[in-house]
């Protein structure tokens, strides 16, 4: 039974460089959200899809992150030109449905940027 | 805007001891309210939830009640073992078509043998 997965666990990336993480989804999931999670916080909210329509980016701090989710299953949060500022952890989570008496999201384990 | 406000941890209890983590939030209408725990080294995962007021969700001994009076959901259980070590996220997933959660900054719960 797969739930959701990320990769990679850990990233070290160097000031300036681009990152790619990727999110695997559970099967099926319609909706999938990207959160950044700084130490200490609680998940704060980056982007939404629902299948390959991205619906809302409005939690996206610059345009440096971009994100996409073309065939409706993977995802992939890019970030270029990485500032220390982006060191976190990323959540990836998925859900069967948006409607507010469905709404469960499973979490993937996260992948934590550390920019140095 | 939204917001959940959680009680700061770490809260530190023994073995069986009664647990609360307090929990308000603000928002318009009538959102939805979640807890979600977070092991060590795992990802979040749905521990209870509550869509309208006055429910109570309930999972694996602990509870909390959707109290619209005084805006809050106050996690308990009333006795706590060493495996409910983890952080507690309290959430709201807010109502009127909108699907963007707010969550609380979590509350780090360790309980000792």
């Amino acid at each position: 039974g797969a739930g959701v997965s990320q990769s990679p666990r850990y990233k070290v990336a160097k000031r300036g460089q681009d990152v790619a993480l990727r999110c695997d989804p559970i099967s099926g999931h319609v909706s999938l959200f990207w959160y950044q999670q700084a130490l200490g916080q609680g998940p704060e909210f980056l982007t939404y899809f629902q299948n390959e329509a991205q619906l809302d980016k409005s939690g996206l701090p610059s345009d440096r992150f971009f994100a996409e989710r073309p065939e409706g299953s993977v995802s992939t949060l890019k970030i270029q030109r990485t500032q220390q500022e982006d060191s976190a952890v990323y959540l990836c989570a998925s859900s069967l449905a948006v409607e507010a008496d469905t709404y469960e999201q499973y979490f993937g384990p996260g992948t934590r940027l550390t920019v140095t | 805007g939204n917001s959940v406000t959680q009680m700061e941890g770490p809260v530190t209890l023994s073995e069986e001891a009664f647990l609360t983590i307090n929990c308000t939030y603000t928002a318009t209408g009538y959102p939805s309210l979640f807890w979600y725990v977070q092991y060590p080294g795992e990802g979040l995962q749905l521990l209870l939830k509550a869509t309208k007021a006055d429910d109570k969700g309930s999972n694996k001994g602990f509870e909390a009640t959707y109290r619209k009076e005084t805006t809050s959901f106050h996690l308990e259980k009333g006795s706590v073992q060493v495996s409910d070590s983890a952080v507690y996220f309290c959430a709201l997933s807010p109502s009127g078509g909108s699907y963007i959660p707010t969550f609380g900054r979590g509350t780090s719960l360790i309980v000792h043998p």
